[in-house]
């Protein structure tokens, strides 16, 4: 079975400090998508990123970075120079990989409450 | 990326009532379409999977009699919560994927805003 843990449930920082939100997942699929979306008060999610199993090349978007280690499984979602907008759920989600059309489902983790405060 | 949306955004219902949600796929076909449900402070349980044409796909200890869902065409998918009670009052999100995506893009799910439900 699929699982996904995202160990901090709250996290605080002030406006410009950076931030660094764990992901560690557990698939016995070696072929799988790791995702993370962001989840503002509004409610709506908000996807981020997805990453193919086999690509372990880290990517930086603007202030977002993303550290995908597969010997530890984990895919660590950092946010450079944070700001109060930033402020939301952010929620990491697996699946696994099959062929186009079939379904696939998404395992998310409990998700990480990130606050920001000026 | 793909849109989704969802109407209505927030519903207010009296108990024993049915209610019906909408999810629209707007620039894309979505053959495939999931209902999820999040309760205040966790994180989301999905509770089926929408397949146009056919039966959707409900996940274990989702009563398909109370929540029934309908694909009937591959941009948009309902929800119906029927004879609602208090205990059914949470927030419901849907998502589509986009099959004609390529590199791996079809594997993401975009999400619609959601509907807040409150039963009374």
């Amino acid at each position: 079975a699929q699982k996904v843990t995202q160990a901090q449930t709250e996290i605080s920082v002030v406006e410009k400090e950076d931030v660094t939100l764990d992901c560690v997942y557990e698939t016995r699929d070696t072929t799988y998508y790791l995702f993370w979306y962001k989840q503002p008060p509004s409610g709506e999610l908000v996807f981020l990123i997805r990453r193919n199993s086999f690509d372990e090349q880290n990517e930086i978007s603007g202030r977002y970075s993303w550290n995908f280690q597969k010997s530890t499984s984990s895919f660590n979602f950092t946010i450079t120079a944070s700001q109060v907008v930033d402020s939301a759920v952010y929620f990491c989600a697996l699946s696994e990989a099959r062929r186009s059309g079939a379904n696939s489902k998404l395992t998310f983790g409990k998700g990480i409450t990130l606050s920001v405060r000026p | 990326g793909a849109v989704v949306s969802q109407h209505p955004s927030w519903v207010i219902c009296k108990s024993g009532t049915s209610v019906k949600i909408e999810c629209r796929s707007l620039d894309f076909q979505a053959t495939t379409m999931f209902w999820y449900r999040q309760f205040p402070k966790q994180s989301l349980m999905l509770m089926a999977t929408s397949n146009e044409g056919s039966k959707a796909t409900y996940e274990q200890g989702v009563e398909k009699d109370k929540f029934l869902i309908n694909h009937a065409s591959l941009t948009l998918s309902t929800l119906t919560v029927t004879s609602a009670h208090p205990e059914d009052s949470s927030f419901y999100i849907c998502s589509a994927r986009d099959p004609t995506s390529t590199r791996g893009r079809q594997e993401t799910q975009y999400f619609g805003p959601g509907t807040r439900l409150l039963v009374l």
